[in-house]
């Protein structure tokens, strides 16, 4: 069974950072390319970033060009999101998704919620 | 970045109601469109994709069509585990877009 468990999240200050972690398990982790997408409170769904297996192809919405590292690490089934300069319109909770085929997001996991306010 | 639209953006229906969600993405997609259902507090759930393609485990009452830049989503006979928002999205080129959801309500 494919599970995605996204973590990092939280209250944090604008300007300040976070790093957010997906625990990928049940399929081969370094055969797919991985994406983050979030979706702020009450609104709709955006994606953020995207890794190839690999590492050698990396994506980012302009919102966060510049602020937010996609990573993963193969050897630990694991996906991460940097986020520094974090921006009141940050807040969102953020998915973690397993790419089907070329942008197709066939799991996705419980999502982690980070928000921005002083 | 190709901007995608949904019509309508909210609907209500009757169980058993044949339903009809319409998205449009603002150029030609050539049919590299998904659609996902999402349900209040979970993750959004993959429907289709390549426009027509029924993901594995979906209910065959589930269907997709369209070209360019014109797509539709039907439920044939909606059922009560079918109420909830959908949304479209274009994996033709990044940034990866959504349009903006249609809630479908109980009637």
């Amino acid at each position: 069974e494919v599970q995605l468990v996204e973590s990092g999240g939280g209250l944090v200050q604008p300007g300040r950072s976070l790093r957010l972690s997906c625990a990928a398990s049940g399929f081969t982790f370094d055969d797919y390319a991985m994406h983050w997408v979030r979706q702020a409170p009450g609104k709709g769904l955006e994606w953020v970033s995207g890794i190839s297996w690999n590492s050698g192809s990396i994506g980012y919405a302009d919102s966060v060009k510049g602020r937010f590292t996609i990573s993963r690490d193969n050897a630990k089934n694991s996906l991460y999101l940097q986020m520094n300069s974090l921006r009141a319109e940050d807040t969102a909770l953020y998915y973690c998704a397993k790419e089907l085929t070329g942008g197709v997001f066939d799991y996705w996991g419980q999502g982690t919620l980070v928000t921005v306010s002083s | 970045d190709i901007q995608m639209t949904q019509s309508p953006s909210s609907l209500s229906a009757s169980v058993g109601d044949r339903v009809t969600i319409t998205c449009r993405a603002s150029q030609g997609i050539s049919n590299s469109l998904a659609w996902y259902q999402q349900k209040p507090g979970k993750a959004p759930k993959l429907l289709l994709y390549a426009a027509s393609r029924l993901e594995s485990g979906v209910p065959s009452r589930f269907s997709g069509s369209g070209s360019g830049t014109d797509y539709t989503l039907t439920i044939s006979s909606l059922q009560p585990e079918d109420f909830a928002t959908y949304y479209c999205q274009q994996y033709y080129s990044t940034p990866f877009t959504f349009g903006p959801g249609t809630k479908v309500d109980i009637k």
